[in-house]
């Protein structure tokens, strides 16, 4: 069973539109991380949240913990090229400290 | 700045044969992790070191499946007997500690034919 839901699975926005990614888990979040993905490449680090209510911004990139709704979103304002990838988030619903859990990704692609 | 390196990036292989991969964490960084991705999928965990101790292996990898990190520096992931279903991307990641941020390699991409 998935234990992190990513929606939507895939995204077509035109550039200069503003997008919103959702993930939900089903267990208590302890803290949410978000990366994007190239195709074929590794993940890079783009934010960690981790208190409920905790909001966080880089450059055009927005994502918020909800942590009595068990959420995160991620939104990109003014959406170009670069933007284009596959965002996936990750968590530690163990409280391990080591193996986080992932959600299966959205594909984003941003058209001219 | 030196991020986590991985080596090869891609790599092809015939069924039975066995093969290792290499991943040098970031310098100081005392905990690496092995994870697996396969087509659609988000990473799944394979195992972590804490310096050279291997302290968890997820059920995943089986006893095909062996890493190590010796010196508590750079870390092998060796599967013996390759098998197709083994195809998928292999990645590697480290951190300074528990619950600090897992910074993550390129990769390698594995074929078994």
């Amino acid at each position: 069973s998935q234990e992190l839901e990513q929606s939507p699975q895939s995204l077509i926005v035109q550039e200069g539109k503003n997008l919103t990614i959702n993930c939900t888990s089903s267990k208590t979040l302890y803290g949410l991380y978000w990366y994007k993905q190239k195709y074929g490449e590794g993940l890079i680090f783009l934010m960690m949240l981790q208190k409920g209510g905790e909001e966080k911004s880089h450059e055009k990139i927005t994502a918020k913990l909800d942590e009595k709704k068990q959420q995160s979103s991620l939104h990109i304002t003014a959406s170009q090229p670069s933007h284009a990838g596959i965002y996936l988030c990750g968590a530690d619903q163990k409280r391990s400290g080591y193996a986080l859990n992932f959600g299966k990704g959205t594909s984003l692609l941003v058209t001219p | 700045d030196t991020g986590v390196s991985q080596d090869p990036r891609h790599k092809i292989t015939k069924r039975g044969q066995n093969v290792t991969f290499r991943c040098d964490p970031i310098s100081e960084h005392n905990r690496l992790y092995w994870y697996r991705q396969t087509l659609g999928q988000g990473p799944e965990f394979l195992t972590y070191f804490q310096n050279e101790a291997q302290l968890e292996k997820s059920r995943l990898l089986s006893d095909r499946f062996s890493a190590e990190r010796p010196k508590g520096s750079f870390s092998t992931l060796e599967i013996q007997r390759t098998e197709q279903g083994d195809s998928a991307m292999y990645l590697c990641a480290s951190s300074y500690g528990p619950w600090e941020t897992q910074y993550f390699g390129p990769g390698t991409r594995l074929l078994v034919l």
